[in-house]
């Protein structure tokens, strides 16, 4: 089966520039997490869909955060202004529900190294 | 509000040597906990995780952790490194009800020297 993929890869940005991420899930995988992982720290959950509806956003900074899964499959993330904080790897992961017979084991994609100047 | 420590930031081991990478956490009900793998420009790749049952679990690549309740603890195990065991391991927990966030330790980078 494909993992979840991410595009693109690596992307630098000048301060105050917009950037948006993409990702697809694993198929059937119902729900779709964003992390945040800066350099020498763990991941930290941004935004948690379930189908295409959000879980979970507590987390994301919602002056300059954005994400939508807008038919409960792909999924986009967006920064409007970037920040030099921002700079980190943005990761995608998704998983299946305990309720339709998953495990809540989570799986990532190779995630989007960003470089704010 | 559950969380996780990694005690050490780096650990060296020699090739065919045992490993421990240490994990304790913090939850307010029951513990579901995961190890997870990076390498070098690469995503979090899943090791093993406790769920209910054995104490000890089974994972990816000769892995197995073993669950302590009376100590809070999910130490990562391995009986003989290997060079290419060298990378970024992390830990992480969330509660076994509803929809509580994974949360994930700082991480620990494992050196094997051949």
């Amino acid at each position: 089966e494909a993992g979840v993929a991410q595009s693109p890869r690596y992307k630098i940005i000048e301060k105050r520039q917009s950037v948006a991420f993409w990702c697809n899930p694993i198929s059937g995988h119902a729900t779709l997490y964003w992390y945040q992982q800066i350099l020498g720290q763990g991941p930290k959950l941004l935004i948690q869909f379930q189908n295409n509806g959000v879980v979970d956003d507590s987390q994301l900074p919602k002056d300059r955060f954005s994400a939508e899964r807008l038919k409960g499959v792909d999924s986009t993330l967006k920064i409007q202004p970037a920040k030099l904080e921002d700079s980190a790897v943005y990761l995608c992961a998704s998983s299946r529900p305990r309720i339709r017979g998953g495990t809540d084991t989570q799986y990532f994609g190779p995630g989007t190294r960003l470089t704010v100047l | 509000a559950q969380s996780v420590a990694q005690p050490e930031d780096q650990v060296n081991v020699a090739e065919g040597n045992p490993l421990t990478v240490k994990c304790t956490y913090s939850v307010s009900g029951n513990p579901y906990l995961f190890w997870y793998v990076q390498y070098p420009n690469r995503g979090l790749q899943f090791l093993l995780k406790y769920i209910t049952g054995d104490n000890l679990v089974k994972g990816s690549y000769g892995f197995e952790a073993e669950f302590n309740k009376s100590q809070t603890s999910f130490h990562l195990k391995k009986p003989s490194a290997l060079v290419s065991d060298s990378a970024l391991y992390f830990c992480a927990v969330r509660e076994d009800s509803g929809n509580t966030p994974l949360v994930f330790g700082k991480g620990t980078r494992l050196s094997v020297i051949a």
